[in-house]
């Protein structure tokens, strides 16, 4: 089992839609968990990092299952501009290296 | 969040050559890391270039393949060895905010393989 899944998509939703999507981590010890965004032919920048009461930040919310381990992004009202790969990432365990998921990929269209 | 500056940006390689890539932090960190993207897929961290001492490299990656310096806390080189058209990737360098962990990342280095 590889240690951090996400569903690869893509998923191609209408503007204005709600979606979301789920990471699954296979270290039960991780703290640090965060959400990515990479648009096509660009590096990964950081959308989001996941607090364990969740967090929210405009359109985008981030939330943190313990018992089931895994971490979710739901975004609502869904723009064009929201169209990339989302990946998602650990920190497993106590160590320093963030570990990606394959990411998943969003399309939005009109 | 620390700017980093990677190069080249992009590159086209002959089979066989060698290509070394640079990362310029703005600010002095501990450790920098090396990932690399293979088209299609997620990043897979190559190794962590630690200052003063020598990298520590990730399963599946050695030294001799990917040698990396660390001359000082604001720059790192990753050199690609002996290249063959499976090395053709998006190499990323990257910092960790100490407090945060929160990872940030280069430009990346775009590197096609003939």
């Amino acid at each position: 089992r590889k240690e951090v899944e996400q569903d690869p998509g893509p998923f191609n939703v209408p503007e204005g839609a709600t979606v979301a999507f789920n990471c699954t981590y296979s270290n039960s010890a991780s703290q640090s968990f965060f959400w990515y965004r990479q648009d096509c032919r660009k590096e990964p920048k950081l959308l989001m990092s996941v607090y364990s009461s969740g967090n929210e930040d405009g359109r985008f919310t981030a939330q943190l299952n313990r018992a089931s381990q895994y971490i979710s992004l739901l975004i609502r009202d869904s723009k064009l501009s929201d169209s990339a790969t989302y990946l998602c990432a650990v920190i497993p365990g106590a160590g320093n290296m963030l570990t990606f998921g394959g990411g998943t990929r969003l399309m939005v269209k009109p | 969040s620390a700017v980093i500056s990677q190069k080249p940006s992009r590159d086209i390689c002959q089979r066989g050559t060698s290509l070394t890539i640079q990362c310029q932090v703005d600010s002095q960190v501990t450790m920098m890391f090396w990932y690399r993207q293979q088209p299609g897929q997620s990043l897979t961290l190559i190794a962590t270039a630690n200052q003063g001492s020598e990298a520590t490299y990730e399963s599946g990656f050695v030294i001799d393949k990917f040698p990396i310096s660390r001359p000082n806390l604001t720059f790192s080189t990753l050199t690609v060895s002996n290249m063959s058209p499976e090395d053709s990737s998006i190499y990323l360098c990257s910092v960790r905010d100490r407090r945060t962990g929160e990872l940030f990342f280069g430009e990346g280095s775009r590197l096609t393989v003939l």
